[in-house]
């Protein structure tokens, strides 16, 4: 069972698009819930992250909106450039362990 | 530079072979972590460990074992019992108390031949 529900699975995106990918969790004890950018043949590297209690966090052009009652949460992209193509994968976090999604792989064409 | 290395970067097994993968990290984290990747199917966890002498199975750990004799090190060895090894590899730690998220290795990438 997917703890961590992650679409769409691909995206493309004009240059200076908005890029958009969700994710949804059903277990309530999840407390923290990062994001992973992943080139090919690299590891992920960690983008940004959030705690529940807050509601948006941004960082330059990456926002990370939470919906606590919804159980939903999303990375939004602004002004998206051709160097941010790459996998995207959403996490949550419950005790020691993380469950990640599936991952989109996101393509911004110039 | 504190990090987690990975070798080898490229690794080839032939049928009935077992092979090791290196992880190693200086940044005095806690716990370690081995996942793999397949095309569509996200990060699987194949083991992990908290403390040093101690680790548990993830969800796929069938056909793999580790060791953690260090704090340091993590190796993940692929037994020939893994019927489809191809994939992935990617090591990660953490420290164990707080919210704190993952520090990936570059990955291995194993091919059977």
């Amino acid at each position: 069972q997917q703890q961590v529900k992650q679409s769409p699975q691909s995206l493309i995106v004009q240059k200076g698009g908005i890029s958009i990918i969700n994710c949804a969790y059903e277990n309530t004890a999840f407390d923290y819930f990062p994001w992973y950018q992943q080139f090919p043949g690299k590891g992920p590297a960690l983008l940004i992250a959030i705690r529940p209690d807050v509601s948006e966090k941004k960082e330059g052009r990456f926002t990370i909106s939470f919906n606590k009652s919804a159980k939903q949460f999303s990375l939004h992209i602004m002004d998206s450039q051709p160097g941010d193509s790459a996998t995207y994968f959403c996490a949550a976090l419950t005790g020691n362990q993380f469950y990640f999604g599936t991952g989109t792989s996101l393509t911004v064409i110039p | 530079d504190g990090g987690i290395t990975q070798s080898p970067k490229y690794l080839f097994r032939k049928e009935g072979q077992n092979v090791t993968l290196s992880c190693e990290q200086n940044l005095n984290h806690d716990a370690m972590y081995w996942y793999r990747q397949d095309p569509g199917q996200g990060l699987r966890l194949i083991y992990y460990s908290q403390i040093v002498n101690d680790f548990q199975k993830g969800d796929i750990a069938e056909g793999y074992s580790v060791s953690r004799e260090k704090k340091e090190s993590f190796p993940l060895t692929v037994t020939s019992a893994q019927k489809n090894p191809t994939a992935f590899y990617l090591c990660a730690s953490r420290k164990n108390r707080g919210t704190y998220g993952y520090t990936f290795g570059s990955g291995t990438r194993l091919t059977v031949v």
